[in-house]
């Protein structure tokens, strides 16, 4: 399977441990989101990066969390400190983008989904 | 920021009926709408997109509409199956930004 992978699938932690999780996007992708998604919403957009510069970062994103993309390949979310409002579906996507192009489908992942006791 | 208002949150339909589900948009600058079908357990997976330069794009059975003026655009499910039975997302796109804003959901049940 090509398509963007993520790990773990589903993560229960205690409040106030932390937590980190992975994502590999498709192999030629230079772009990759990270989104949260509770229960009934959409996604919401977190931050992105393009190889390994993370280029924007959403009010959403408190300091308790830090992305990183060191390589330009694969790319780890980590929570600080969680709290019961951090439960919630974490996806990934990666798209490939390209100067001068409006293409940029992104393709997602399956989630990794938190759950914080 | 862009904010996407989503309707019906759920719809229910016959097998073979048609399904609409509707997106309006607040930011004129948008130029990328996507729809995304999301199964349970699973991410969302892309079914159609449509850019600001095209009113209409169809493909098999689903179709998508876009009317700039009005900022709204709809997604046209025909012959529905049991198998379309899943969570639709739209979304919108600035053509200033990256991400994506998406709106929150049609729970969409196809009775056989």
């Amino acid at each position: 399977d090509t398509g963007v992978s993520q790990d773990p699938r589903h993560k229960i932690t205690k409040r106030g441990q932390n937590v980190t999780f992975r994502c590999d996007p498709i192999s030629e992708h230079n772009r990759l989101y990270w989104y949260r998604q509770t229960l009934g919403q959409g996604p919401e957009f977190l931050t992105y990066f393009q190889n390994e510069a993370q280029l924007e970062k959403s009010r959403l994103l408190s300091d308790r969390f830090s992305a990183e993309r060191p390589k330009g390949s694969f790319s780890t979310l980590e929570i600080q400190r969680t709290e019961q409002g951090d439960s919630a579906m974490y996806l990934c996507a990666s798209s490939l983008w390209r100067w001068r192009s409006s293409y940029n489908e992104q393709f997602f992942g399956p989630g990794t989904r938190l759950t914080v006791l | 920021g862009e904010n996407v208002e989503q309707h019906p949150s759920t719809l229910s339909v016959q097998e073979g009926d048609s399904a609409v589900i509707k997106c309006t948009y607040s930011d004129s600058a948008s130029n990328y709408f996507p729809w995304y079908k999301q199964e349970l357990g699973k991410g969302p997976q892309l079914i159609i997109d449509i850019r600001s330069n095209v009113g209409e794009k169809k493909d098999q059975r689903i179709a998508v509409t876009l009317n700039k003026t009005a900022k709204h655009f709809s997604l046209h499910i025909t012959e529905t199956q049991p198998e379309d039975s899943a969570v639709y997302f739209c979304a919108a796109r600035l053509n200033t930004g990256n991400q994506f804003y998406f709106g929150t959901g049609t729970s969409l049940t196809v009775i056989p």
